[in-house]
């Protein structure tokens, strides 16, 4: 099947924006999960958005989702140091428990 | 309580090793979930309990075995593994209810070493 494709590094400076992309596959997809990943650690929750939503907003978060070109986005302002990790995209197919997950972004934060 | 434990948090051991993973959550999910990680990689989903049933197997080799003793606990018996089963091995859980998000909320992970 395809891939849930994410670009594989982003290099940004302290207290600028990050912008993570995602191009999902299944236009059904109910929900759309962002995650961060920490070296050696578990994947922790950043934020997920329902799919009739356009965008969501969260403290420093913001979520954009366009379901005509089935494209994802993270918005991390203000990114500091520890923003630093991985981040995966998530989307779940309606009905079942399996997530589909993207090819992940490495992001890293240059003081 | 919003937490998934794994232990242990590292494991090393030889192919002819018996040894077994643990998972333990207390948020009330009726779902669990076993995935493989390699390096630079996303999650590989391996098996799911649904009200502590096995719902789904991946096609994992038998070598794995998968184990939900009540709606907290959930093991994974791993025998006789191949160097290339090293991996991080991440528990997740989730809620099982209709028309909501139901977010996975995952562990820290066990670190598997097979020599």
């Amino acid at each position: 099947g395809e891939d849930v494709e994410q670009s594989l590094f982003l290099s940004v400076r302290e207290g600028d924006s990050s912008v993570i992309n995602c191009t999902y596959t299944d236009s059904s997809s109910t929900y759309l999960y962002w995650y961060k990943q920490e070296p050696g650690a578990g994947l922790q929750l950043l934020t997920y958005i329902f799919s009739n939503m356009d965008m969501k907003q969260d403290q420093r978060l913001t979520v954009l989702l366009n379901k005509k070109d089935k494209h994802l986005s993270l918005r991390i302002a203000d990114t500091q140091t520890g923003d630093s990790a991985i981040y995966f995209c998530a989307e779940i197919y309606s009905g079942t428990y399996k997530y589909i997950f993207g090819t992940g972004t490495r992001l890293k934060v240059l003081a | 309580d919003t937490e998934v434990t794994q232990t242990p948090k590292h494991l090393v051991m030889g192919m002819t090793n018996k040894k077994s993973l643990k998972c333990e959550q207390h948020m009330g999910h009726r779902a669990m979930y076993w995935y493989k990680q390699k390096a630079k990689k996303p999650p590989e989903l391996m098996f799911v309990y649904s009200y502590e049933k096995l719902s789904i197997n991946e096609s994992v080799p038998s070598r794995f075995s998968p184990e939900c003793p009540n709606s907290s606990l959930l093991n994974l018996h791993l025998h006789a593994l191949q160097p290339e089963d090293s991996a991080l091995y991440l528990c997740a859980s989730s809620q099982v209810v209709a028309g909501v998000s139901n977010e996975q909320f995952f562990g820290p992970g066990t670190r598997l070493t097979v020599l």
